[in-house]
């Protein structure tokens, strides 16, 4: 069974203050990704990973960044929090074989900034 | 660029009714992927189905199937003999193959709710 795991579940942050929103799969997926979703809308693309080391820009990078150490473990990192930050994240992972076609996502981060 | 469009912001149907969903995509690629999610109350992503822009063929999967209207850049989930517990939040996200990032670009989603 696919496997992505998101911690933690929820955080309430500082405006200012640092968040560090992780991921975890047990797919050996080589790419993942970071979503946020905002009430009443679908999820949109924040940042990517083909594979442990790299890093990828999404549709919304602005304000975040990302870390992929190991094949298993991918960060989303916001250096300066901002309300405007308070959403829904997900992480997903997926493979690269056509053969294999969905992504698999984790149960999501609610994330409130104040 | 991309761009999903589900022109639905709600549905409803009757316990055992066929339930219809609708979805229109922008892209400037010939390979692409059509993935339909389901978001439960919870928040969890279920896939239920997809459908590639070289098969002509309609996807079907137990309950749910599509029908890919190409030309018109549009695509419909079809959901047969709908059940209360098929109630929630259904997305359309589109996947370009060219580059194989597996990248999904989202509608904004139907929440359909089937009564008993």
């Amino acid at each position: 069974e696919a496997a992505v795991t998101q911690s933690p579940r929820n955080k309430v942050a500082v405006t200012g203050g640092k968040v560090t929103l992780s991921c975890n799969q047990t797919n050996n997926h080589n790419n993942m990704y970071w979503y946020r979703q905002d009430t009443g809308h679908g999820l949109r693309l924040i940042h990517y990973s083909y594979g442990a080391g790299s890093t990828e820009k999404g549709d919304i990078p602005d304000g975040y960044k990302a870390s992929r150490p190991s094949q298993e473990n991918f960060s989303l990192i916001l250096e300066l929090a901002t309300p405007s930050q308070t959403s829904v994240y997900f992480c997903a992972s997926g493979s690269r074989d056509l053969s294999q076609n969905t992504l698999y996502f984790g149960a999501g981060t609610r994330l409130s900034v104040l | 660029a991309q761009r999903v469009t589900q022109v639905q912001p709600t549905g409803s149907s009757q316990w055992g009714e066929e339930v219809t969903l609708d979805c229109s995509y922008e892209t400037s690629e010939y390979f692409y992927r059509i993935f339909w999610y389901r978001q439960l109350f919870s928040g969890e992503m279920v896939f239920l189905i997809y459908q590639p822009s070289f098969d002509t063929q309609n996807q079907r999967s137990g309950r749910y199937s599509v029908v890919f209207q190409k030309s018109f850049k549009s695509i419909s989930l079809v959901i047969s003999a709908s059940q209360p517990e098929d109630s929630g939040t259904y997305f359309c996200a589109l996947s370009e193959l060219i580059t194989n990032t597996g990248k999904l670009t989202f509608g904004d989603g139907t929440v359909l709710t089937v009564k008993p």
